[in-house]
């Protein structure tokens, strides 16, 4: 079983740039596609990046994913951030073991 | 567009069995994966498992030993029971539908998920 590890909280400040990163224990990050949700206070989850780089109609372009092979891990990088990117952002992934990981979860706050 | 609606009992009490129903609608349930996820208070997501249209299921193995998921094409419906339930199994449960699957030696997985349905606040307390 392999887990994906990501930061418990992040912050920063409006207009700011911040990146959320989600590390693979086993396994290759390349190996199998990424997506990644925001959820806010009192909602479902909603899909912001999925198979690793491709975002859904609707969410802003400041909203990016990257995969790097050399630190295992993927990547949410939100530009220009805004009040309302406050949320939890989670990543998730698979492996022929393991249809469905999620990542534990970032708390991103916009102070 | 497709919706999930969640729903059953808010409250099961210590050792019974928790069920729920997710409803389809706007489209079929036939051709696709479909998902339960939960979400404990404060908490992150946990992967239930999923059931493919046809009755094919995949469970985390965390919870295999206590959960079935069944589909009812008829209604458009697919169903959860865990059972044996304690305090731990205490959560927001949600529906969803993984967008896309990836198909890879006999053996598919699900994409990302959307739509999900609202989800549903399940207690397990006495």
């Amino acid at each position: 079983n392999f887990m994906l590890t990501q930061p418990h909280s992040v912050s920063e400040s409006p207009g700011k740039t911040v990146t959320i990163s989600c590390t693979r224990s086993s396994g290759s990050i390349a190996s199998n596609y990424v997506q990644w949700y925001q959820q806010r206070p009192g909602s479902a989850p909603t899909t912001v990046i999925y198979e690793d780089n491709q975002r859904p109609s609707g969410v802003p372009d400041r909203f990016s994913g990257s995969i790097d092979s050399s630190s295992n891990s993927a990547s949410l990088t939100i530009s220009g951030l805004k009040t309302e990117d406050e949320a939890d952002y989670y990543c998730q992934s698979y492996d022929s073991s393991n249809p469905v990981v999620f990542g534990g979860g970032t708390k991103l706050t916009v102070l | 567009q497709v919706q999930l609606q969640e729903s059953g009992p808010g409250l099961v009490k210590p050792s019974e069995t928790l069920s729920l129903t997710c409803t389809v609608s706007g489209g079929s349930i036939s051709s696709y994966y479909w998902s339960w996820i939960r979400q404990p208070p404060g908490k992150g997501l946990e992967w239930i498992g999923y059931i493919y249209y046809s009755g094919s299921t995949n469970y985390n193995p965390s919870l295999k030993s206590r959960v079935t998921i069944s589909v009812d094409t008829s209604k458009n419906q697919f169903s959860l029971k865990l059972s044996s339930v304690t305090a731990a199994d205490t959560a927001v449960y949600y529906c969803a539908r993984p967008a896309a699957t990836y198909c890879s030696g006999g053996s598919c997985y699900p994409g990302w998920f959307d739509p999900w349905g609202q989800g549903t606040l399940v207690t397990v307390s006495s």
